[in-house]
């Protein structure tokens, strides 16, 4: 089992549209949780941190679900630049270093 | 101004070849990384460099050896190239060990022939 599981996609959907990305996580020690996006050919960039009560920025809410081992993120009123790879990240129990671990991506298309 | 910068961008060589990637940053963080992004869009940490410290991961074969000639600079040699390096090989950096956002350089795309 892979230590962090996304379903690639591709997801295609109207601009305006919501759309929602899972990931699951097998470390139930797992520390910290992010996601990550990452254009084409371009290098990741954090989107948002994830916390257990749910946080949101802007369009963008992050949950995660430590009991579920899941995170998820939720997109809403999708723009054309939306258009990218979401990398749902892990950071290994504390005292285990920084060494992000990520997932294989979703990726995301937005239509006009 | 740029916050972590790598080069080459690309680089091409032979099956055999002995390379250099070069990372520098300027955001004064204390650690870096090495990340490589194969064909298959899976990123995977290679090394970690805090400091003095090392933190290898054991998967990488020993052909690949991260060098630190100051905590602003962590640069990739990999000897006696195989085909299977080509990648895209990501520098990233954090000001803490633990819990901190990585900053990532723009990539290097190695393909080897």
């Amino acid at each position: 089992r892979k230590e962090v599981e996304q379903d690639p996609g591709p997801f295609n959907v109207p601009e305006g549209a919501t759309v929602a990305f899972n990931c699951t996580y097998s470390n139930s020690a797992s520390q910290s949780f992010f996601w990550y996006r990452q254009d084409c050919r371009k290098e990741p960039k954090l989107l948002m941190s994830v916390y257990s009560s749910g946080n949101e920025d802007g369009r963008f809410t992050a949950q995660l679900n430590r009991a579920s081992q899941y995170i998820s993120l939720l997109i809403r009123d999708s723009k054309l630049s939306d258009s990218a790879t979401y990398l749902c990240v892990v950071t290994p129990p504390m005292g285990a270093g920084n060494m992000l671990t990520f997932g294989g991506g979703t990726r995301l298309m937005v239509k006009p | 101004d740029t916050a972590v910068s790598q080069t080459p961008k690309y680089l091409v060589t032979q099956m055999g070849n002995d390379k250099s990637i070069k990372c520098e940053q300027n955001l004064g963080h204390d650690t870096m990384y090495w990340y490589k992004q194969d064909s298959k869009k899976f990123l995977k940490i290679m090394f970690s460099y805090n400091n003095k410290e090392l933190i290898i991961n054991e998967t990488v074969p020993n052909r690949f050896s991260p060098k630190s000639p100051d905590k602003a600079h962590l640069n990739l040699h990999i000897n006696s190239l195989e085909l299977g390096d080509s990648a895209v090989y990501f520098c990233a950096s954090s000001q803490l060990v633990e819990e901190d956002t990585q900053y990532f350089g723009p990539g290097t795309r190695l393909t080897v022939l």
